[in-house]
């Protein structure tokens, strides 16, 4: 089955960049998507079809993908945007949707 | 608007079986497709299956195949999900969501969610 991997952590000080990683077996070929999970609420996605964003999602937030890793880009951090981060695809050859196991996002 | 609304909190014992509903407004229902996913306590989610009211077909998850239903009624624009021989690790929060195509081959974009439905299995 396929497997979408996340670093489990990442922490990155207000303003600065932060970057979250997806790595998948030719992962640039499929369409992925990105969501933003706050504690005790449902997951809001950020990021949808590699790199375009719902209406209300800031523009610091953007995505890339390409060979085997899709990268989530939080431009300007702020501490609102401390969360949960996962990506998503769907495997076509398997018919399942597969989410990556989450990031969680420290602003320190 | 667009929402989605489930049922509320569950207690079950192991072994027996559960049923989740998430009803829709805000869109024409049978066009769109519904998933389920769900999230263990301090975990992950985790996608157990999927259902497009307008075909009445299901896809499920390899995990829970076998053990998850999933159906719709198109007449109260409500999605389904029972989940049977519950056991302690089934305790989760179980979300349904709207699954959007961006494009003919780009479906499963989950642009809804449910406010979710906390079961939990415990004798």
């Amino acid at each position: 089955s396929y497997v979408l991997t996340q670093p489990p952590s990442v922490s990155v000080a207000p303003g600065q960049t932060a970057r979250i990683t997806c790595g998948g077996n030719n992962i640039g070929s499929k369409t992925v998507y990105w969501y933003q999970q706050k504690p005790g609420q449902a997951p809001v996605v950020v990021v949808y079809g590699n790199s375009d964003r719902p209406s209300g999602i800031p523009e610091r937030f953007s995505g890339s993908n390409s060979g085997n890793t899709a990268t989530l880009t939080i431009r300007r951090v702020e501490a609102g945007d401390e969360a949960d981060y996962y990506c998503q695809v769907w495997d076509s050859r398997s018919d399942q949707v597969v989410f990556g196991g989450g990031t969680k996002l420290t602003v320190l | 608007q667009v929402q989605l609304v489930q049922s509320g909190a569950e207690l079950k014992k192991p072994g027996s079986s559960v049923k989740v509903s998430c009803k829709a407004s805000g869109f024409t229902f049978r066009t769109y497709g519904v998933s389920w996913v769900r999230q263990a306590p301090g975990q992950g989610l985790e996608w157990m299956g999927g259902t497009i009211p307008m075909y009445g077909t299901a896809n499920y998850g390899q995990k829970f195949q076998g053990r998850v239903t999933i159906t719709a009624d198109d007449s109260t624009s409500t999605a389904y999900m029972e989940l049977s021989s519950l056991r302690s690790e089934d305790t989760a929060v179980y979300y349904c969501a709207r699954d959007f195509c961006i494009s003919g081959a780009d479906c499963y974009l989950f642009d809804h969610w449910g406010q979710g439905t906390l079961v939990t299995v415990s004798s």
